[in-house]
Parts: structure tokens; C-alpha cells; sequence
């Protein structure tokens, strides 16, 4: 069966400092990945999704960035936070042609 | 004018009833239409999932999507505490990648 994992669960970052947030999809190949955020009492914001390996589509201009080294690897970064990146980060993924999200546990970040 | 709306709440209901949950939203493409459940500090899970027009029900919850009216809803029955959380429409046009989600509707259930 196929499993998404999402690290860290949390954490408190200083302004300023860098970001990486990672998620990983177990047993499917090829799926179409997802970032989104959520802030608090807000709905889901896409902030990245990718068809393939380095093929990313961003959805909202802002200091955050996103990457695809591999497959089932996909990766949120900043070089320099803001107070406004704090939120709920979740990452979500799909089989090619499926028509329903699963989403990870979610991140929990706060720019302190 | 946002693609999805729906009622942020908080609806808050005893034990047992029946809840009824809504979306609207703008683009008469949409095909496929989801509700998910969030509880607090937990990544959305699918509750449910249907295309197009009609009807789909599972256990106490009914997903009914009315395309004509461009409205969507749930529909809890005998509603526990556990159903306590909020509950997100999320909607998607055939061959494209987005999903567009509603900003989630918080709901109690008091025992």
C-alpha cells in the first residue's frame, strides 16, 4: 500500500533563517506531488505541485521554493523566512489519473 | 470571487443529529468532487468522493453534488462527538492538476 510521509512535525524558526521541509511517497511510482498551506483558521493554499522528476509549478510568487530530486521526493525550502511563511504546511500526493488527494501528516512551522 | 465558497461556521450540534454540510462554487467545470476531515493538528483525510451529478452514500455520510445550481453537500447522520472537525469541499476540472478547496467548515458535536 502506498504511505506519505511528511518531516519535521514541527518546528520554531528564527526570521530569517533557512527552510526544508521534506516529504516522501512509499510503494507507487511516478505520482504528481503537492505543497500546500494552510494558515490558521484559513483553507488550503497550493503553493507547488509536480507532474515529474524537476518539473515544478509554483502558484503563488513568494520567498518559498520547491524541488523534485527524485521520484517520490519532494521538498519545500526558503533561504530566508518571513513571519507571514508560519502555517500548516501539508504535502499531498496523487496517482497519475487518479482524481483524489492523499494527504501527509503535515508540517507545523512558526517564524518567530 | 473565489472559486469555492464555503460557511467557515463553527455549527455546532448535539448529539444525533443530522448535519448538512455546503459548498458553492463558480466554474461549471468542475467534474470531480471530494469532502475531506480535518481534525485539529492532522493533515485532511477523504471522506468522500463523487463525478458529476448525483448522489453517493457511505454508512452515515451522503455526498450529493447538484452541478445545475453549481452546490454540493454532506450529509451526516446520527452525528457522533468523533465527527467533531472541519470539514473541507475540494473539487478538480477533468486533465488538470489543481484542486480547489473550500476554506473548511469547523463542526462540534456536543454529547
Amino acid at each position: 500500500s502506498q504511505t506519505i510521509h511528511q518531516w519535521p512535525a514541527t518546528l520554531v524558526q528564527p526570521v530569517g533563517s533557512p527552510l526544508s521541509l521534506e516529504c516522501t511517497v512509499e510503494g507507487t511510482s511516478n505520482p504528481n506531488l503537492y505543497w500546500y498551506r494552510q494558515a490558521a483558521g484559513r483553507g488550503l493554499q497550493l503553493l507547488f505541485y509536480s507532474v515529474g522528476i524537476g518539473q515544478i509549478s509554483s502558484e503563488v510568487p513568494q520567498n518559498l521554493s520547491a524541488s523534485r530530486p527524485q521520484d517520490r521526493q519532494f521538498i519545500l525550502s526558503s533561504k530566508k523566512l518571513l513571519l507571514s511563511d508560519s502555517g500548516f504546511y501539508l504535502c499531498a500526493w496523487r496517482a497519475s489519473g487518479a482524481n483524489v488527494l492523499t494527504f501527509g501528516a503535515g508540517s507545523r512551522l512558526t517564524v518567530l | 470571487q473565489k472559486e469555492v465558497e464555503q460557511d467557515p461556521g463553527p455549527l455546532s450540534v448535539p448529539e444525533g443529529a443530522i448535519v448538512s454540510l455546503n459548498c458553492t462554487y463558480s466554474n461549471s467545470a468542475f467534474q470531480y468532487f471530494m469532502w475531506y476531515r480535518q481534525y485539529s493538528r492532522k493533515g485532511p483525510e477523504l471522506l468522500m468522493y463523487t463525478y458529476s451529478s448525483g448522489n453517493k452514500e457511505d454508512g452515515r455520510f451522503t455526498a450529493q453534488v447538484d452541478k445545475s445550481s453549481k452546490y454540493i453537500s454532506l450529509f451526516i447522520r446520527d452525528s457522533q462527538p468523533s465527527d467533531s472537525a472541519t470539514y473541507l469541499c475540494a473539487m478538480r476540472v477533468n486533465n488538470f492538476n489543481k484542486f480547489y478547496f473550500g476554506s473548511g467548515t469547523k463542526l462540534n458535536v456536543k454529547p
